[in-house]
């Protein structure tokens, strides 16, 4: 069965330095989506990416934030000056169509800032 | 924006019964809404979703209920196994072309063997 991956698992990394954060998504989709879920709360939406471009993102995606898709594979998510209140999983998600279809999470990346 | 609410937090059945969560919202415009499973350690995984134009849905031993006039949605496990044991989301895509999901806090399903 076709699945979204993510890497890398776990992410440690020193307060005010930028991280990557890799997903592959499913290779027919053509959504992209990148959530946040900090310990024991809910699933918050970041951004969504469609067409090589942005289609809506949330409060939270602030200028820290960045997305591409660097080649036909690959979806990342980049946050420039990492502070303590980032960390968090952070789950990438792709759909067929987008809208009102099944969107399908990857395993997450943990990032902790120290 | 979109407010979700999902009750309970926490809920405790005998193996074999059924357990029911439910979930408000507020945008009368949402068209959306997809129950997630979640598995310690592991991402949300779609168990069942409905769309506004039907008021209930059912796969096996889960089914999902939608009252459009009263802006609620409910998860209907029946028959519930060990392995239905984890958290649950309900979650809601609002009407307007939105992309993402307004997700509930989550419910902790515990099934007592």
């Amino acid at each position: 069965e076709p699945e979204v991956t993510q890497t890398p698992s776990h992410q440690v990394t020193q307060m005010g330095q930028e991280v990557i954060l890799r997903c592959v998504p499913i290779s027919n989709h053509l959504y992209f989506y990148w959530y946040r879920q900090i310990l024991g709360q809910k699933v918050e939406f970041l951004v969504s990416f469609y067409n090589n471009e942005i289609s809506e993102k949330s409060e939270i995606f602030d200028d820290q934030f960045s997305v591409e898709r660097p080649d036909g594979s690959n979806f990342t998510l980049k946050i420039r000056s990492t502070k303590l209140e980032d960390s968090a999983m952070y789950f990438c998600a792709s759909s067929e169509q987008g809208g009102n279809t099944e969107a399908f999470f990857g395993q997450g990346t943990r990032l902790t800032v120290v | 924006g979109e407010n979700v609410e999902q009750h309970p937090s926490t809920l405790s059945v005998q193996e074999g019964d059924s357990a029911v969560i439910k979930c408000t919202y507020s945008d009368s415009a949402s068209n959306y809404f997809p129950w997630y499973k979640q598995e310690l350690g592991k991402g949300p995984q779609l168990i069942i979703d409905i769309r506004s134009n039907v008021g209930e849905k059912k796969d096996q031993r889960i089914a999902v209920t939608l009252n459009k006039t009263a802006k609620h949605f409910s998860l209907h496990i029946t028959e519930t196994q060990p392995e239905d044991s984890a958290v649950y989301f309900c979650a809601v895509l609002s009407g307007g072309g939105a992309d993402g999901l307004t997700f509930g806090k989550g419910t902790h399903l515990i099934i007592q063997p």
